[in-house]
């Protein structure tokens, strides 16, 4: 049973470029979560969706960030316009429920470089 | 809003010592606790998890004690290792929700 996987896993984007993020959740797991983690800093929440829906998107910056999770294939994280501050680890981990404490498995994640 | 305060951010102990790191949280609703190492450049991996419904949990030399009424828990690694060194982040659900709010991390060196 793979864990969750994440692609590319270093990515480096130049200012303005759009950056695609993969996420494909463990086998039987339908919860996709994305976290962002800036050097030396922890993990904080960004969107949380399931198939086809986005649950909950309270940490996504308003502009330039999108989130998709299709009924077929991986789940996309998608940075238009990149900025250098958009520089930073992306993790995604997924659940097989909705239930507030469960395990989150997480990716090896993508490092963004904006350069 | 949730938080999640995180101490110390770095603690060096040398190999066989123990090392305990603290957190508290914020949110009363909050009502699961895991805790993960971060190698450099590695995933967060989850080492141990409590629950709300007990107060303390332990897996061979790693233990997690939480205070509900006080709103902290702990993580104590006894017999400390080389290979323990790492980043280790504390975590609380948001209440009623599947969203972790992360402490900022502790950086722990143990020292041949």
């Amino acid at each position: 049973n793979a864990g969750v996987m994440q692609n590319p896993r270093h990515l480096v984007r130049r200012r303005g470029q759009e950056a695609r993020l993969r996420c494909s959740p463990m086998k039987g797991h339908s919860h996709v979560y994305w976290y962002r983690q800036l050097p030396e800093e922890g993990l904080k929440f960004m969107v949380y969706l399931q198939k086809e829906n986005i649950i909950d998107e309270s940490g996504m910056p308003k502009e330039r960030f999108s989130a998709e999770f299709p009924k077929e294939g991986p789940s996309i994280l998608r940075i238009q316009q990149v900025v250098r501050g958009d520089s930073a680890a992306y993790f995604c981990a997924s659940s097989p429920t909705f239930q507030p404490n469960t395990e989150a498995f997480f990716g090896q994640g993508t490092r963004l470089t904006v350069v | 809003g949730e938080n999640v305060e995180q101490h110390p951010s770095t603690l060096s102990v040398q190999e066989g010592d123990s090392a305990v790191i603290k957190c508290t949280y914020s949110d009363s609703a909050s009502n699961y606790f895991p805790w993960y190492k971060q190698e450099l450049g590695k995933r967060p991996q989850l080492i141990i998890d409590i629950r709300s419904n007990v107060g303390e949990k332990k897996d061979q030399r790693i233990a997690v004690t939480l205070n509900k009424t006080a709103k902290h828990f702990s993580l104590h690694i006894t017999e400390t290792q080389p290979e323990d060194s790492a980043v280790y982040f504390c975590a609380a659900s948001a209440s009623g929700t599947y969203k972790y709010i992360f402490g900022t991390g502790t950086r722990l060196k143990v020292l041949a």
